[in-house]
């Protein structure tokens, strides 16, 4: 079974703090995802990346960056975390060119007080 | 402007019944059209999913349906059943699958 894991399932933040999101999958799959879910919105794409120090902007790029150094691992990073970004992040992974569905892992709810 | 719209925010359906979730979508370029279905607490997990050169795909009690010219798509879960009770969400890409899209979910209610 294909895994993706999240470092934390519930963060708590302040404003201004710099926030770090993890995520690992473990299926070797070349292209992963970072989205946000917000009620009445659905996700939305926030970057993505289909090789190792590859990275592309989605949708809502703005106040967020991303790592990739290693195949596995795709982290999210907030530089300075307002209270806007309080939200549910998803990360999903999935193999390039052969099908397109993803796997996500299970969220983690920021917190930005 | 939302490219992928899922007009219904909620549905109930009685148990054994049909259960039809709508998705209507405005670019043109979607060429590969996916279905998820999220639990409270949990990530999204794959349903069905169909390319745009198909108008139908089946597995098992779901099938998806997809109408080009109108950007219009539908799951279709017969029979509906109580486990079934979740946001549905509708995505697309590309022929590239890098750049995904969500629709906003219609969370389904099977009512026993």
């Amino acid at each position: 079974d294909v895994k993706v894991t999240q470092s934390s399932r519930y963060l708590v933040k302040r404003t201004g703090e710099k926030v770090f999101l993890e995520c690992v999958q473990d299926m070797d799959h070349e292209n992963m995802f970072w989205y946000r879910q917000d009620p009445g919105l659905g996700l939305r794409l926030i970057y993505f990346s289909y090789d190792v120090k590859m990275k592309e902007k989605g949708d809502i790029p703005e106040g967020y960056s991303v790592s990739r150094e290693k195949k596995e691992r795709f982290s999210l990073i907030l530089e300075s975390a307002s209270t806007n970004q309080t939200s549910m992040y998803l990360c999903g992974s999935g193999l390039a060119g052969v099908s397109y569905e993803q796997y996500f892992g299970p969220g983690t709810r920021l917190t930005v007080t | 402007d939302q490219q992928v719209k899922q007009n219904s925010p909620s549905l109930s359906v009685q148990e054994g019944r049909i259960s039809i979730l709508n998705c209507d979508y405005t670019n043109s370029m979607f060429d590969y059209f996916l279905w998820y279905k999220k639990y409270p607490a949990e990530g999204p997990t794959f349903l069905i999913s169909i390319s745009s050169i198909k108008d139908k795909n089946e597995d098992g009690r779901f099938t998806v349906f997809l109408n080009k010219s109108a950007k219009h798509l539908s799951l279709h879960i017969v029979p509906s059943q109580p486990g079934d009770s979740a946001v549905y969400f509708c995505a697309a890409t590309d022929n590239y699958g890098q750049n995904f899209v969500f629709g906003p979910g219609t969370r389904l209610s099977v009512l026993p």
